[in-house]
């Protein structure tokens, strides 16, 4: 099993630009998320989903969309980067979360930058 | 919403010397979730804590989950250099997120 894999690891954008961080997982779990991670705030959900068709907003959904046609990928899209989106980004993904949570698994992350 | 607070936020230790950090929830939690990040890596789950009062051990670290399910420490005897890295713990909010502390950052003088 690959687990959580995340394309690219690292990207920079101008301010403006738009891009797909792509996060997939091979371990048929139902539940996926994605978390940005910046120094003293620890990790922050944006955007979670508890099955294909299913995906809601976290904490910071702002400047920020997902999809799940596929029980296997979860991409985030950045409609128009804004310097403030400089940050680290994890996908993880589990048999469930809140009151049901189960083990995340993180993929390596994205390291991305907005000049 | 509900928010997990961790304490310190950053910790220096000599290598030999215990670590703890602590996590608050200012509502009651079904579980509490334990997780290491390496410097440059990404987080990795240690354990889940589920009962009022637990208590798990992994080698030299101690999980604990209070009696009122608001709080939970993690405690690692005899900190060696491969404990470095961010520990971050993380509980339920509603019936589908997951949100995490802050973390606590822990350094190690060899």
């Amino acid at each position: 099993n690959a687990g959580v894999t995340q394309t690219p690891k690292f990207q920079v954008l101008k301010t403006g630009q738009s891009m797909t961080l792509q996060c997939a997982q091979d371990m048929n779990h139902e539940y996926m998320s994605w978390y940005r991670q910046d120094p003293g705030m620890g990790l922050r959900l944006i955007h979670y989903s508890v099955g294909a068709g299913i995906t809601d907003q976290g904490e910071v959904p702002n400047g920020y969309n997902v999809s799940r046609s596929t029980t296997e990928d979860f991409p985030l899209r950045l409609l128009s980067a804004a310097p403030s989106q400089t940050s680290v980004y994890f996908c993880a993904s589990s048999y469930g979360a809140g009151t049901g949570a189960s083990k995340q698994y993180f993929g390596p992350g994205t390291r991305l930058t907005v000049t | 919403g509900q928010q997990v607070m961790q304490i310190p936020q950053y910790q220096h230790v000599q290598e030999g010397e215990d670590f703890t950090t602590y996590c608050n929830s200012s509502t009651t939690l079904s579980n509490i979730q334990w997780y290491k990040q390496r410097p440059g890596g990404h987080p990795v789950f240690l354990i889940q804590l589920v009962k009022s009062g637990e208590v798990k051990k992994q080698k030299r670290l101690t999980f604990q989950f209070g009696e009122a399910k608001k709080n939970s420490s993690l405690h690692i005897t005899a900190t060696q250099t491969t404990d470095v890295g961010t520990y971050f713990c993380a509980g339920p909010q509603g019936a589908q997120k997951l949100v995490f502390g802050q973390g606590t950052r822990l350094t190690i003088n060899p």
